[in-house]
Parts: C-alpha cells; structure tokens; sequence
C-alpha cells in the first residue's frame, strides 16, 4: 500500500530565509508525487507534480521539488520564503490505481517569522 | 471557471440526522473524490469514483455512501450521523492525476 510520511509537523522560517519541506513515500512502482498548500479556511492549491523525467520540477509561487528514488523523497523547496508562504503543506501520492486517489501525507504547518 | 462546487459550505446536524452533501465539477474530469480533513490527520479518502458509473471505497468509507449522478456530479451522503463524522469535507476530481478541490464542507454533528 501507498503511504507519505511528512516528518516535520510544524515549521518556522524566517522571512527571507530558504525553506525545505520533507516528504517520504512508500510504494512499489514509480509514483506520482504531488505538493499542495493550504491557507486557513481554504481547499488545497496544487503546487507541484510529479509524473516521470526530469527529476527537478517546478512548481507555482517559486517553489520546486526533487524526486530522490534511492531516497523515496520528495521534498519541497524554495529559495527564499515570504509572509504569505505561512500555510498548511500537504505531500501526497497517487497512482493511475484507484483512479489516480491521492494518499496524503499528515501535513506541515509553516510559519513565517519578520 | 468555477472548477469543483461544494454546497453547502457549513452545516450542522444533529446525532441520527441524514444528509448529503453535493459536488459539482465542470471540468470534463474522469474520476472524483470525497475527502474528510480533521485536525493532525491530513486529508483522508471516504470514496472515489474513477468514472462515471463506478465508485469504490477509500480510507474511512463506514457511515456514508456516494453516487455517481453523472460525468459531473458525485454526492456523498451520511444516513444517521454521528459526531465522529464532525469534520471538513472536500471533494475533489481529476482526469490523470493532480486532483482540483473545492472549497470544503465544514460539518458539525451535534
């Protein structure tokens, strides 16, 4: 069975400063990986995807995220956070099984300090 | 572009009390999603629908049931609910994956 591990529960960075959010997965094949933020009292924004290829991918808002194999990591950067990054991150992964249903991590609350 | 309507947006029910709530996409997607979200435990699947006429069972399906209206719609409903089931609800579709949702049902039995 598909799982996703999201070590850090919550989070805090300074405005300014370089962010990484950490995804584990486990599952047999090759997985499609997925990175979503939520901002309080709202649904979740895709911010990313991963499918096949290029290992490195880009997503909306400056964030990327590098799929490690030998690793089953998936984790979520960006260069340099702002306020309005504060938020609620969720990894999650899916399969074309059960009509490609996520499995969603527990999630990371990031806060963004002055 | 309206994407994945919920209705209603909050409710609250008493213990035994029956309901459903309705999703709506216009984005010609395959498959569909019902979510509950609850504090510490991430978003959990209830059931899915991986196209029209089919649904099949998530995560935490005991205590609802879904249908399949069409291409477009997909209700969940709670028959007697209870208070385990106060949470937020989201559903969601997606064609090849990277599923769009809407914006939550917030539920509350009392």
């Amino acid at each position: 069975a598909q799982s996703v591990t999201q070590p850090d529960i919550h989070i805090t960075v300074s405005e300014g400063a370089s962010l990484e959010l950490r995804c584990n997965y486990s599952y047999g094949a090759t997985p499609y990986l997925f990175w979503y933020v939520q901002s309080p009292g709202q649904g979740l924004q895709l911010l990313l995807k991963y499918f096949s290829g290029d290992t490195l991918v880009q997503g909306i808002k400056g964030f990327e995220a590098e799929f490690k194999r030998s690793q089953s990591s998936f984790n979520l950067r960006k260069p340099s956070v702002h306020w309005s990054d504060a938020a609620e991150y969720f990894c999650a992964v899916g399969s074309s099984n059960s009509g490609y249903a996520l499995n969603f991590g527990k999630g990371t609350s990031l806060l963004v300090t002055p | 572009n309206a994407g994945v309507t919920q209705t209603p947006k909050f409710q609250v029910l008493k213990t035994g009390q029956s309901m459903t709530l309705q999703c709506a996409q216009d984005m010609n997607h395959n498959s569909m999603y019902w979510y509950r979200q609850d504090p510490g435990m991430g978003l959990r699947l209830i059931y899915y629908s991986a196209s029209e006429g089919t649904t099949d069972k998530g995560e935490v399906p005991n205590g609802y049931n879904v249908s399949r209206l069409n291409k477009r719609e997909f209700s969940l409903r709670l028959e007697s609910a209870a208070p385990s089931q106060t949470s937020v609800y989201f559903c969601a579709s997606s064609r090849t994956g990277g599923a769009f949702f809407g914006q939550g049902t917030r539920l509350t039995v009392v």
